[in-house]
Parts: C-alpha cells; structure tokens; sequence
C-alpha cells in the first residue's frame, strides 16, 4: 500500500532534549516536506526536499533541521526543543515532473508536547 | 499563487449533495485549481484538481466556471465521515511547487 509513515505519532518531551520524528515513504517520491498545524494559523511549511541531499526552507524553518540521505525518508530534528514548537507535525510526499503540480501525500501526524 | 476564498462552515444532509463553493478570482491562465480535506486532526487528503474542464472522479466532481474566479466541489452523497475541513488550493506550474498554502478552508457537517 502506498504510504507516508510517521514516528512516533505522539510524543511528549521536555526543553532543550534533542528529538527527531521520522518520516518514510514508499512510492518513490523525489518531493518530501514538513509542515506543521497550529490552530488559527493552519499548516505552515517547515522545510522542504526536492531530492537526495537537497534541502531548502520552509517559512518556518527555526528551529529545526533535516536531512536527505536517501530517498524514502526524511527526518525532523528538533536539536533544543521550546514550548513554542508543540504542535501537530505532518511530513507529505510527491513525484516531481512535467504537468501540472503533483498530487502531495501526507502521513498521519506526529502530535507533540514540549513543557 | 493566487488567493482562496471559501465559506467558514457549511452543513449538509447525510445522503445529499454537498456543494463547497471557492472563490479564485485571480487565478492566471497556468493554475490549477485543488482540493484536499483534513479530517479531524488526520493528515490532509488529496480530492481532485483541475484548469478549466470539469473534473470528476471516484469522490467527487469539481466544477469551475468558465471564466475560472471561482469553482464549486461537489460531494454527491454525503455520508457522516465526509465531515472534515476542505481546502481550496490554487497552484501554478513552476515556481512554489511544493508548498501548499492552506488557507483557513470550509468545516463541512455531515449531519444524519
């Protein structure tokens, strides 16, 4: 089954320890990214992944870190997470080309609490 | 991208038709016009696209008008788990290709 997969789902963490949500998908997309959703403020993208070792940012990208070492993932490190970054996660994937933009896949969502 | 503008809620029979407008009104002649929804906290899920033909597909029917400032997504037979935020989403070929912008999208009740 085709698929973005997320871990862990829920997570609760204290300031400053470092932390990474991992993402994965299995179509074979050369397009990943991170956003997240805040109430009031709908999704926002953190960063972004065109392809292997290709990363750029997002328009919220303080704060966070990612890399692309192989094409089916694409973690989120938080080095020093802060209170102001609980919030629901969402790593999404497309194939890239010709056309029209691609249909983006999304995973199920990494909710987050950091007191 | 161009900007959206969608109702803040709507409600719909369980069984009916769910119509959810969208307005585009400056939308360019290279974009599309896309719809995902979100339900309750769950990752958004793609619905269909379009650019200026009507569309339709296994969920749902877009149609846009003729001179493209606006589309209505239609949900056929609406059932209880159809209840979910919908998103209007302009996108141009090129340029931003993968940052979505969701706006604040339409809350669509189902109810029985």
């Amino acid at each position: 089954e085709a698929q973005v997969t997320q871990n862990p789902r829920y997570l609760i963490t204290v300031t400053g320890k470092k932390l990474t949500v991992t993402c994965s998908q299995n179509m074979n997309h050369e397009y990943m990214s991170w956003y997240r959703q805040d109430p009031g403020l709908g999704l926002r993208q953190i960063y972004y992944s065109m392809n292997v070792e290709v990363t750029d940012k997002g328009d919220v990208p303080e704060g966070y870190k990612v890399s692309r070492k192989e094409k089916r993932n694409f973690p989120l490190i938080l080095e020093s997470p802060s209170p102001n970054q609980t919030s629901l996660y969402f790593c999404a994937s497309s194939s890239r080309g010709q056309g029209a933009p691609k249909t983006q896949y999304f995973g199920p969502g990494t909710r987050l609490l950091v007191l | 991208d161009a900007k959206t503008t969608q109702p803040t809620s709507m409600d719909c029979a369980e069984g009916r038709a769910a119509n959810l407008p969208c307005n585009h009104s400056t939308i360019s002649g290279n974009e599309y016009v896309y719809w995902y929804r979100q339900i309750h906290s769950q990752g958004p899920q793609y619905i269909i696209h379009g650019l200026k033909n009507n569309e339709t597909n296994e969920m749902a029917s877009l149609i846009i008008t003729e001179d493209r400032k606006s589309s209505t997504l239609i949900l056929p037979h609406a059932t209880l788990r159809d209840t979910a935020v919908y998103y209007c989403i302009v996108r141009a070929l090129g340029g931003s290709q993968g940052n979505l912008i969701f706006g604040k999208g339409t809350k669509l009740s189902v109810k029985p």
